[in-house]
């Protein structure tokens, strides 16, 4: 009930294209979903989170769509860039962004020039 | 860049020496959270400190320890390394007020080996 799944492991995205990554949960009590993006040597760091309340959040080229009846949410990236490059971890909490962060495995983009 | 600095960058230990692991929270932020990330793995909750107190941990047992001081920088401390605690360690820093509505920035981490 704690999982976050994450999928897929990987993705190969050629330049201009579209990346969607996604994540499903079983814990109906999580409250708040952010999307963190990891460099090599660097730690995670904060591309956009969501509510349950909102079906969609749109950040730039970053979107979260948000499906509640399904648990799912997902994040697509548009106008795929190589500098997107990295790992990117869903995650999910309850008690707001306080609570402790439970993440998915991960999904290594590349975006091919 | 955030504001959390975490120290040392790398640290090479052998099983059943003890470590700590150090972080400065961004300024203004008063809670701390640890977490464990292993090779080609997302981040595990270890603990969280607010107000230098305990506030929630994760499944790692007693041998992982913190603090946190009144300048809300933090320690982690392990202890009886083993093998498998070789991991990037993060830190990362909320500014808690309560509204459920606050970032948790992370730190670069600190990369533990343990022989």
């Amino acid at each position: 009930q704690q999982q976050v799944k994450q999928s897929p492991q990987s993705l190969i995205v050629q330049k201009g294209g579209i990346s969607i990554i996604n994540c499903a949960y079983e814990n109906t009590a999580f409250d708040y979903f952010p999307w963190y993006q990891q460099f090599p040597g660097k730690g995670p760091a904060l591309l956009i989170a969501i509510r349950p309340d909102v079906s969609e959040k749109k950040e730039g080229r970053f979107t979260i769509s948000f499906n509640k009846s399904a648990k799912q949410f997902s994040l697509h990236i548009m106008d795929s860039q190589p500098g997107d490059s990295a790992t990117y971890f869903c995650a999910a909490s309850f008690g707001g962004s306080q609570g402790n962060l439970i993440f998915g495995k991960g999904t290594k983009l590349s975006v091919k020039p | 860049e955030t504001g959390v600095t975490q120290s040392p960058t790398h640290l090479i230990k052998t099983r059943g020496q003890q470590v700590t692991l150090r972080c400065s929270s961004q300024s203004g932020h008063n809670t701390v959270s640890w977490y464990q990330q292993a090779l080609g793995q997302g981040p595990q909750f270890i603990f969280q400190y607010y107000r230098e107190e305990e506030n929630g941990r994760g499944n790692f047992p007693p041998r992982f320890s913190g603090l946190q001081f009144p300048n809300y920088s933090s320690e982690l401390n392990v202890n009886a390394l083993e093998l498998d605690d070789s991991a990037l360690y993060l830190c990362a820093s909320s500014p808690f007020s309560g509204g459920g509505t606050d970032t948790q920035y992370f730190g670069p981490g600190t990369r533990l080996t343990v022989l």
